[in-house]
């Protein structure tokens, strides 16, 4: 069965630097979603990304972050700058892009961020 | 979207069925009911989603009261595998919107 994978499973950065957090969604998928989870705490939206460009994103979605499909199957997740409160575990989702109502997002097993 | 509750734990015993309930009691006509369930940390899985009529598939039943006002996530057999966290979702398909807004979720322990 196809799934979506993420990489790596685990980065360890110091505050401050650059992170990019990888993700293969499902071939075929259209849309690309990126979520995280603060240890302890609920499942975040942050973006969605469709036909090459951002659909959708919440408040915590800044300046600091972006996202980007540089090819035919990748799509990454990058923050600038990281911060303490950016240790989370990232998820990376795709759906094929059907009507909303039926568009199953399926999730990566995601990356476990650590900012020093 | 609709404000859900869920008790936040419960468990069952294997081999019996699991029902989670849930109350959405201000969900809107066009609501639909989403459950999803995450198994210790990775990543969330759908399971099944209604309007109003109760559904079923290959994982699970979901039985939805006639006023809409709550839900019922059934497990028929529950399996020590189906320890997790559940999820149940109220939201409004449609104008672009395919954000999941997770709660806290209920923690069913399966019980050997």
């Amino acid at each position: 069965e196809p799934e979506v994978t993420q990489t790596p499973s685990h980065q360890v950065t110091q505050m401050g630097q650059e992170v990019i957090l990888r993700c293969v969604p499902i071939s075929n998928h259209l849309y690309f979603y990126w979520y995280r989870q603060i240890l302890g705490q609920k499942v975040e939206f942050l973006v969605s990304f469709y036909n090459n460009e951002i659909s959708e994103k919440s408040e915590i979605f800044d300046d600091q972050f972006s996202v980007e499909r540089p090819d035919g199957s990748n799509f990454t997740l990058k923050i600038r700058s990281t911060k303490l409160e950016d240790s989370a575990m990232y998820f990376c989702a795709s759906s094929a892009g059907l009507a909303e109502i039926t568009d199953t997002q399926y999730f990566g097993p995601g990356t476990r961020l650590t900012v020093l | 979207d609709a404000k859900t509750t869920q008790p936040p734990s419960m468990d069952c015993a294997e081999g019996r069925a699991a029902n989670l309930p849930c109350n959405h009691s201000t969900i809107s006509g066009n609501e639909y009911v989403y459950w999803y369930r995450q198994i210790h940390s990775q990543g969330p899985q759908y399971i099944i989603h209604g309007l109003k009529n109760n559904e079923t598939n290959e994982m699970a039943s979901l039985i939805i009261t006639e006023d809409r006002k709550s839900s019922t996530l059934i497990l028929p057999h529950a399996t020590l595998r189906d320890t997790a966290v559940y999820y149940c979702i109220a939201r409004i398909p449609g104008k672009g919107r395919r954000a999941l807004t997770f709660g806290s979720g209920t923690r069913l322990q399966v019980q050997p």
